[in-house]
């Protein structure tokens, strides 16, 4: 069955640290790629996106995410988290341009000021 | 970007009540919404998909008869919970997109927490 997988559903760092969440999923064919975010309190919000072209995607607030086909993977980094990264992220993957997304369980990454 | 809301952001209700969620694009046209719902430690769950228009599509385990969903117009889905039961106490999100949104870019709600007593 298609599904996409989160890695650590806890991630606790301090300021400055690197970040990278893990997003791996199981389908063969062609995807597009999500990444949300939900701050506390507030609703979901897209981070960035992957459609086609080059696999190193850069979306707001610094974040970035690399698509390695071979590795069916699509993960989230950051070189330097801040404080107000501490937010909920969500790996969602539409398969096919079936134009419904396949979540992932979501990542809660608390940093620590 | 696009804004999407939904009325109520939060809701009690007694068990066995109807309770109707609204999703509403506020600045573009949504050919189709989708409603969510997310239950506690996992990921959100597609509920339907709705089409401007037309009947709802459910995915597998959803009763239709229980989550009512409207598509009336391009600007509003509305999401109906009938006879509400403690067990359907969750946080619903409604995304939308397709028109001018752009394919492939779903825009989402704030999110309505119900809580059934």
């Amino acid at each position: 069955a298609q599904s996409v997988s989160q890695h650590n559903h806890h991630v606790i760092l301090s300021e400055a640290a690197s970040l990278e969440l893990g997003c791996n999923y199981s389908y063969g064919g062609t995807v597009n790629l999500f990444w949300y975010v939900q701050y506390p309190g507030q609703h979901l919000q897209l981070l960035l996106k992957y459609f086609s072209g080059d696999p190193l995607v850069k979306g707001i607030k610094g974040f970035e995410a690399e698509f390695i086909k071979s590795k069916f993977s699509f993960n989230l980094r950051k070189p330097s988290v801040q404080w107000s990264d501490t937010a909920e992220y969500f790996c969602a993957v539409e398969m096919d341009s079936n134009y419904q997304l396949i979540w992932g369980a979501g990542t809660k990454l608390i940093i620590k000021p | 970007g696009a804004v999407v809301s939904q009325h109520p952001s939060r809701v009690i209700c007694k068990s066995g009540t109807s309770v109707k969620i609204e999703c509403r694009s506020l600045d573009f046209q949504a050919t189709t919404m989708f409603w969510y719902r997310q239950f506690p430690k996992q990921s959100l769950m597609l509920m339907a998909t709705s089409n401007e228009g037309s009947k709802a599509t459910y995915e597998q385990g959803v009763e239709k008869d229980k989550f009512l969903i409207n598509h009336a117009s391009l600007t509003l889905s509305t999401l109906t919970v009938t006879s509400a039961h403690p067990e359907d106490s969750s946080f619903y999100i409604c995304s939308a997109g397709g028109g001018l949104a752009g394919v492939n870019e779903q825009f989402f709600g704030p999110g309505t927490r119900l809580t059934v007593l």
